[in-house]
């Protein structure tokens, strides 16, 4: 099946610095998503964004299909932005999500 | 509108006991999804409806768990008998249509605890 990786695996900023988010997907897929995950465990859409590029204030988004990766960019980086990003993929003609291992944000005060 | 709702939001039972968690998606979605969230890890999705039918439950350990969704709108998912490692966190989710073109919705998620 499809492979998700996520990188990196843990990242500690300083509050007000940037942030690059990185995907890897195996294959061709029709569906990419990115979460926040909270302290309190909610999973909260960020972008739905099988390809191109979208942005919603501080965050952005970038995913080129053909190259089989996306990225999430966080920029003037604040302490309620801490918990863990999660991408969420599924394959082109498939059904099932396949969520990677995410990344772990902290961001000092 | 509302979002999707889960019950209960903490469950302790100890093994070989039984469980349920309930869901009621979002009004007018589709599809729901059950996933199990393992401490540490990302979401492993473990059974996907559409509307009354499963699409997927290739992941669901269907020894001992089960799940329905009646009239195609709320869903109960089962552990019977639970072991030590079913410990983590149970979430429902819902989106439009399925399929791999649409969002999709989470709940808070039930915490179950197996001792």
């Amino acid at each position: 099946g499809i492979q998700v990786e996520q990188s990196p695996p843990d990242l500690i900023l300083q509050e007000g610095a940037n942030s690059t988010l990185r995907c890897n997907f195996s294959d061709s897929v029709n569906n990419l998503q990115w979460f926040h995950q909270n302290p309190w465990g909610q999973l909260i859409n960020l972008f739905y964004i099988p390809s191109g590029t979208k942005q919603n204030g501080r965050l952005s988004a970038t995913t080129v299909a053909t190259e089989r990766y996306s990225l999430l960019y966080i920029s003037s980086s604040q302490t309620t932005d801490s918990g863990v990003y999660f991408c969420a993929v599924i394959n082109t003609g498939g059904f099932k999500t396949i969520f990677g291992a995410g990344t772990r944000l902290f961001v000092k005060a | 509108e509302a979002g999707v709702a889960q019950s209960p939001r903490y469950k302790i039972i100890e093994k070989r006991q039984s469980v349920a968690f309930w869901c009621n998606p979002i009004s007018g979605h589709a599809t729901l999804y059950w996933y199990q969230q393992i401490l540490g890890q990302g979401p492993k999705l473990l059974i996907q409806f559409q509307n009354n039918g499963v699409v997927d439950d290739s992941q669901l350990p269907k020894d001992r768990f089960s799940a329905e969704r009646l009239k195609g709108v709320d869903s109960t998912l089962k552990i019977q008998p639970a072991k030590l490692e079913d410990s983590a966190v149970y979430l429902c989710a819902s989106s439009l249509t399925g399929g791999g073109g649409d969002t999709q919705y989470f709940g808070p998620g039930t915490r179950l605890t197996v001792l």
